[in-house]
């Protein structure tokens, strides 16, 4: 039974160049979430996916947008990257409705230049 | 966003020692977990909470729910060298399905 898995496991990028991260849930999970971890710091909720679209969105820029396809995977896409979207990429998924806490992949190591 | 004030940030014990850490938040929390992180991984869940007053355990590992719903504390008995790692705490609102995590406890453990 796969876990959260998530790809690439690490990227460089250039500043203004544009992401995509890419997250498959846990098996019989529907609800995607992602979160931001800067280095030294707990992870920061970015947004999270359910039924294919956005429910939930944390204090972050428009420039953060998502995607949840049929099968429940996601991505995650950043525009116009900056130095500050350096950090650990996390993504997190759960059953919708349920009290079950929710389960991380490793994440995505994302550099920007 | 909103971080949880988790304290100590950082722990050095012997093998053997017991630790105990701490999180609390301004905000009700309905739910309070427990993770532990490694370099270059994602955070493991260790125990989940669910009611006010809870107590739960995982083997070495013990957390409660704080009774006023804005606290919650993690003890490792018997600590062994594969401890060694971060622990977050994490607390989520009612009606929100989104985590507030805390800073960070990171624990060193000399054999």
């Amino acid at each position: 039974d796969a876990g959260v898995t998530q790809s690439p496991t690490h990227l460089i990028k250039t500043r203004g160049q544009q992401v995509t991260l890419r997250c498959s849930p846990k098996s019989g999970h529907d609800t995607v979430s992602w979160y931001q971890q800067a280095l030294g710091q707990g992870p920061q909720f970015i947004f999270q996916y359910y039924e294919e679209e956005e429910r939930q969105r944390g204090n972050f820029p428009d420039r953060f947008s998502g995607h949840q396809f049929p099968n429940y995977s996601s991505e995650l896409n950043v525009n116009a990257l900056l130095l500050g979207d350096s950090a650990l990429y996390l993504c997190a998924s759960s059953v919708r409705g349920s009290n079950q806490p929710q389960h991380f992949g490793d994440g995505t190591r994302l550099s920007i230049l | 966003g909103q971080q949880l004030n988790q304290s100590p940030q950082s722990m050095f014990i012997q093998e053997g020692e017991d630790v105990s850490m701490n999180c609390t938040s301004s905000s009700i929390f309905n739910t309070w977990l427990w993770y532990k992180q490694d370099p270059g991984e994602g955070p493991v869940l260790l125990i989940a909470l669910y009611k006010a007053g809870e107590l739960t355990s995982n083997g070495r590992l013990t957390a409660q729910f704080g009774i006023t719903r804005k606290d919650s504390f993690l003890n490792i008995s018997a600590s062994i060298p594969s401890d060694v790692g971060i622990y977050f705490c994490a607390g989520r609102r009612t009606g929100a399905n989104n985590l507030f995590f805390g800073t960070g406890t990171r624990l060193t453990v000399i054999p």
